[in-house]
């Protein structure tokens, strides 16, 4: 099945700084990563997500890249707030299963 | 859209009781699932219905586990007889298409077994 990993599995930036989360994967037919948010006591949020026919998607101060042949894929948070504090999954699927990376821990300072 | 509901938040029980979890999905979405999350283990899917109708069922973890799908706006996780192991938060998530992909999860149970 699908392995997915998850690196770091912390992370604490300064207030304004950018923030990156990398993911890996094993099966090459996997073909669509979400990420997702999850905050205290509550389920996980779907944030932003790439098919493998995309290279990188763009959303306001978040972006994701996918890079098929190295099979990896990675999160970039710019200009970090207090509120993007929150422990962030990565999943990769090839049908209707999900399978997740182990989350980052991420910590903005204020 | 109210988004995926589940009941209730919170649920303590003795070792040895049932325990039954509910999730309504999001309307019009026709894939859900039922994952559980855990320290040790992550986020693990327990099973997937399509169409009210059980796909995979191999992440339930032993018979005492079982889920039902009666209509496309209910369903249901049963565990009988419940375990101290069996402590974890209980996420319904659902999604639009065969694929099931771009799931929307619940605000999850969380399930102590004392």
């Amino acid at each position: 099945g699908e392995n997915v990993e998850q690196h770091p599995s912390t992370l604490s930036v300064q207030e304004g700084d950018s923030a990156v989360i990398k993911c890996t994967y094993s099966d090459s037919a996997s073909n669509y990563f979400p990420w997702y948010k999850q905050e205290l006591g509550k389920g996980p949020q779907l944030i932003i997500d790439i098919r493998s026919n995309v290279g990188e998607k763009k959303d306001q101060r978040i972006a994701v890249t996918l890079n098929k042949t190295a099979k990896h894929f990675s999160l970039h948070i710019t200009e970090t707030q207090p509120e993007d504090s929150a422990v962030y999954f990565c999943a990769a699927s090839n049908d209707y299963k999900l399978s997740f990376g182990a989350g980052t821990t991420v910590t903005v300072r204020a | 859209d109210a988004g995926v509901i589940q009941s209730p938040r919170h649920e303590v029980t003795e070792m040895g009781q049932e325990v039954t979890l509910r999730c309504k999905p999001i309307s019009g979405h026709n894939s859900l699932f039922w994952y559980r999350q855990t320290m040790m283990r992550g986020l693990e899917l327990l099973i997937y219905f399509n169409n009210n109708v059980p796909i995979d069922d191999s992440g339930m973890p032993e018979d005492r586990f079982s889920a039902k799908m009666p209509n496309a706006s209910f369903s249901t996780l049963k565990i009988q007889p419940s375990e101290p192991r069996d402590s974890a938060v209980y996420f319904c998530a659902s999604s639009r298409g065969e694929q099931g992909q771009e799931a929307f999860f619940g605000q999850g149970t969380r399930l102590t077994v004392v």
